[in-house]
């Protein structure tokens, strides 16, 4: 089983914050990983799929670094907005195919105007 | 182009009754999957498929049924329903590109055993 961690659980912050999300997982069998964003009744949405160690992606406010030797992903959001209140997933692919892949528990962002 | 769907979007069961909820999409996804979330955890993979005929397990299949007799549908039937089984339920899609495949999710059914 493939153990992912994400912190913190829960984050409060003010609009105009910049803020980061941790994501750690095993580093063997490393295969992708995806962050989703996941807004309060609403359905996942894909953010980013990264696949090499180092590989930086950006959209927008939100960026997402990975690091597959050591085991974990940072995603950042500059100038936080309170429509970027939503849980954000951290999903390790443990091998080809989504059904490899493994879901964390997410970090609930909350951002007051 | 309506992405994934899921019908019902709420239902209520009593205790050893039986329903099935609907999954289509409409993308000509070839892999499908059924997750279910309970509070504080991660999604949980109950059944995938892999393609129309051929469908597996995933981590949490018991009290599980699933079917894929086309492209678009894929339906979880529950048979005898527990309380344990109350849950939100996701149907998702994907397309298997080799690495990384990108899930679309539906907009989930929440389901209530009493």
């Amino acid at each position: 089983i493939l153990n992912v961690e994400q912190s913190p659980q829960s984050l409060h912050v003010q609009e105009g914050d910049s803020t980061n999300f941790t994501c750690s997982f095993p580093s063997s069998n490393f295969y992708a990983l995806h962050w989703y964003r996941w807004e309060t009744a609403k359905s996942p949405e894909a953010l980013f799929v990264m696949t090499l160690n180092g590989d930086e992606k950006k959209k927008g406010r939100i960026s997402a670094t990975l690091n597959t030797k050591e085991g974990y992903s940072y995603l950042y959001i500059k100038g936080s907005q309170p429509e970027d209140s939503a849980t954000y997933l951290c999903a390790p692919d443990r091998g080809a195919g989504g059904f490899k892949t493994i879901f964390g528990a997410g970090t609930r962002l909350f951002v007051k105007a | 182009n309506a992405g994934v769907t899921q019908t019902p979007k709420f239902r209520i069961l009593k205790i050893g009754q039986s329903m099935t909820l609907q999954c289509a999409q409409d993308m000509n996804h070839n892999y499908m999957y059924w997750y279910r979330q309970d509070p504080g955890m991660g999604l949980k993979l109950i059944y995938y498929s892999v393609g129309a005929g051929i469908t597996d397990k995933g981590e949490v299949p018991n009290g599980y049924n699933v079917s894929r007799s086309t492209t678009e549908d894929f339906p979880l039937r529950l048979e005898l329903a527990a309380p344990s089984q109350t849950s939100v339920y996701f149907c998702a899609s994907s397309y298997s590109s080799g690495r990384g495949d990108t899930q679309y999710f539906g907009p989930g059914t929440r389901l209530t055993v009493l």
